[in-house]
């Protein structure tokens, strides 16, 4: 079966700081796909990243980086330098092969707050 | 580009009440539709999805029903509403090419107060 936790319920820190929500995950699948996603106040989720389970180079987008290793079965998502405008509900996400019957499951996510 | 509209935003209804929420998608042809439910505090559960017109699955057994009428609209229904009904739901889409790992794009929600 699959599963994917995340153990940080909450996580609050001053803004420029640097933060990492952790998100673990469990499949039989050897084909698979990770994602993150963002909900800020406003409700509507925003697609952060998207990654294949054969590519775990890690990635880089502006203050966002990635760290996906299979070895711990973990993608982690790290902030640099957070600004309040992070502050959101940001979800883990798993899906299994190119397949018509595996569906996106998501973690129960993590809330970040960004103090000024 | 493509756009999802979810309405309404907020709904109060009383239990035993029926519901309709209503989800529409535009600048796209047969899309894969999803509705999740987000309970307070919780993650997204999958309630249904369609991959075609009048094609409905259920993920989980439940008070609530789904219909794809058109190729762009999918509709989320109950006949009596329960308290546990209560929170919000998301409609989503993702690009149809017989898979379900493809990124979501979601509606911006609507959150229901089941009283």
């Amino acid at each position: 079966a699959q599963k994917v936790t995340q153990a940080q319920t909450e996580i609050s820190v001053v803004e420029k700081e640097d933060v990492t929500l952790d998100c673990v995950y469990e499949t039989r699948d050897t084909t698979y796909y990770l994602f993150w996603y963002k909900q800020p106040p406003s409700g509507e989720l925003v697609f952060l990243i998207r990654r294949n389970s054969f590519d775990e180079q890690n990635e880089i987008s502006g203050r966002y980086s990635w760290n996906f290793q299979k070895s711990t079965s973990s993608f982690n998502f790290t902030i640099t330098a957070s600004q309040v405008v992070d502050s959101a509900v940001y979800f883990c996400a798993l899906s299994g092969p190119y397949s018509s019957a595996s569906k996106i499951i998501f973690g129960s996510g993590t809330r970040l707050s960004i103090r000024p | 580009s493509q756009t999802i509209h979810q309405w309404p935003a907020t709904l109060v209804q009383p239990v035993g009440s029926p519901l309709s929420l209503e989800c529409t998608v535009e600048g796209t042809s047969n899309p894969n539709l999803y509705w999740y439910r987000q309970a307070a505090g919780r993650g997204l559960q999958l309630l249904f999805y369609s991959v075609g017109i009048g094609q409905i699955s259920s993920e989980v057994p439940q008070n609530l029903s789904a219909s794809r009428p058109q190729d762009r609209q999918f509709i989320l229904s109950s006949k009596k509403l329960l308290l546990s009904d209560s929170g919000f739901y998301l409609c989503a889409w993702s690009p149809n090419r017989g898979n379900h790992n493809e990124k979501l794009f979601f509606g911006s929600g609507t959150q229901l107060s089941v009283l």
